[in-house]
């Protein structure tokens, strides 16, 4: 079957890096995105990778390994407004988006 | 990015009456939407996939008669909650693709609750 796996909550602190990683078990396999969503809203999209390595955004990076099944998305300065949930979801073989249950983010100060 | 409209992003109605939600691809072609129902904390769950000038496919669990999803042209599809309950409450989300391996772009979501 397919599925896609991410911690449920993690913590951190203003300021700091955080990493947070996804597994996914998919029929083929045509990318991996990551978005954020803010309680009550739709989520907005953060990356798109295809192709192994490191994909830079300002102070969002995305990672995969497509041979390992697995992506992390790396937040750093971390702020407040980063609190939220981050959605990992591979495309299959289909195109279909398969998506991960969401890590919820806490950000102390 | 592109946008994509998502239209009411409230609505409470009485029970036993009827919803439409109606979602739109502001500057691109959706050749594909999504629509999504999300309890709280939960993660998205896809309830069909509409491509345009066709019927649109649901997924196991979801009854086609309750939740009726028109994909009439490339920018507009909407979902129609009939004879809406209580347990249909929950937020709803489009979203919508212009090719099969672009992102997808979400509408803001619509909080339905029924009374």
């Amino acid at each position: 079957g397919q599925n896609i796996d991410q911690p449920t909550e993690m913590t951190a602190t203003e300021g700091a890096i955080v990493q947070i990683n996804c597994t996914y078990q998919t029929s083929g396999f045509n990318g991996l995105f990551w978005y954020q969503q803010h309680a009550g809203e739709a989520p907005t999209f953060l990356s798109y990778n295809v192709l192994d390595g490191l994909e830079e955004k300002g102070r969002f990076s995305s990672f995969l390994s497509r041979s390992k099944g697995y992506s992390y998305l790396l937040l750093k300065e971390l702020q407040m407004k980063d609190s939220a949930s981050y959605l990992c979801a591979a495309l299959d073989s289909n195109y279909q988006l398969i998506w991960g249950a969401g890590t919820k983010l806490i950000i102390k100060p | 990015g592109a946008v994509v409209s998502q239209h009411p992003s409230r609505v409470i109605c009485k029970s036993g009456t009827s919803v439409k939600i109606e979602c739109r691809s502001l500057d691109f072609q959706a050749t594909t939407m999504f629509w999504y129902r999300q309890f709280p904390k939960k993660s998205l769950m896809l309830m069909a996939t509409s491509n345009e000038g066709s019927k649109a496919t649901y997924e196991q669990g979801v009854e086609k008669d309750k939740f009726l999803i028109n994909h009439a042209s490339l920018t507009l599809s909407t979902l129609t909650v009939t004879s809406a309950h209580p347990e249909d409450s929950s937020f709803y989300i489009c979203s919508a693709r212009g090719g099969t391996d672009t992102e997808a772009f979400f509408g803001q979501g619509t909080r339905l609750t029924v009374v």
